[in-house]
């Protein structure tokens, strides 16, 4: 596709069960990101992806979150056991590595909404 | 650690007025890029502007203007002539190299509303 896209864009759960929440990349984008903005707050970071590998975790929660890219391409961000607090718009990024010619300019997706009931 | 500060929450001003955001940023790095994000009502990110740290100079793009100074780690953002269509979230952001691609630290945003 033209832009990032992830899937669903909205999603309401009960607390306790598990969401899994897809992004899928410009195509020949190398890095992704995962960024998690609550109610009128700012952008949190949670992982980064740079190919199949996340080399910065460090953004993560909780273990109750984890993240996968498989491919290159398509990711998944996975929350067990979800709680009110994991209510927010996870938003996804891809981006060109530097010695790919990128710029540093983050392709924002419009995000999913998790609310958690 | 990579950090940026946008020490205004919300701006309100009227139509027309000139309005000017601002960002300071803390960076143990000597290469680094600032970026200004923007968050329209409808929720998407939309970048605005990217400045490497060796470049000072100003920009403009139309009503808006960019004002960079690393003497005092700011990278602040005019908007000329505001209009209605304005309104919106922006972020100010400062990255931080990873192992090839940039990973970016955003600051808290400033909510700015533009009355007609």
């Amino acid at each position: 596709g033209a832009g990032v896209s992830q899937s669903p864009s909205n999603k309401v759960t009960e607390k306790g069960k598990d969401v899994e929440l897809r992004c899928d990349p410009i195509s020949g984008h190398t890095a992704l990101y995962w960024y998690r903005q609550s109610l009128g707050q700012g952008l949190e970071f949670l992982i980064y992806f740079q190919g199949n590998s996340a080399p910065d975790k460090s953004g993560l929660p909780s273990d109750r979150f984890s993240a996968e890219r498989t491919g290159g391409s398509v990711s998944t961000l996975t929350i067990q056991r979800t709680q009110q607090e994991d209510s927010a718009v996870y938003l996804c990024a891809s981006s060109l590595s530097l010695a790919g010619g990128g710029t540093g300019e983050l392709f924002f997706g419009e995000g999913s909404r998790l609310t958690v009931l | 650690a990579q950090k940026v500060t946008q020490a205004q929450t919300e701006i309100s001003v009227v139509e027309k007025e000139d309005v000017t955001l601002d960002c300071v940023y803390e960076t143990r790095d000597t290469t680094y890029y600032l970026f200004w994000y923007k968050q329209p009502p409808s929720g998407e990110l939309v970048f605005l502007i990217r400045r490497n740290s060796f470049d000072e100079q100003n920009e403009i793009s139309g009503r808006y203007s960019w004002n960079f100074q690393k003497s005092t780690s700011s990278f602040n953002f005019t908007i000329t002539a505001s209009q209605v269509v304005d309104s919106a979230v922006y972020f100010c952001a400062l990255s931080e190299v990873l192992r090839g691609a940039q990973k970016l630290v955003f600051g808290q945003g400033t909510r700015l509303t533009i009355n007609p």
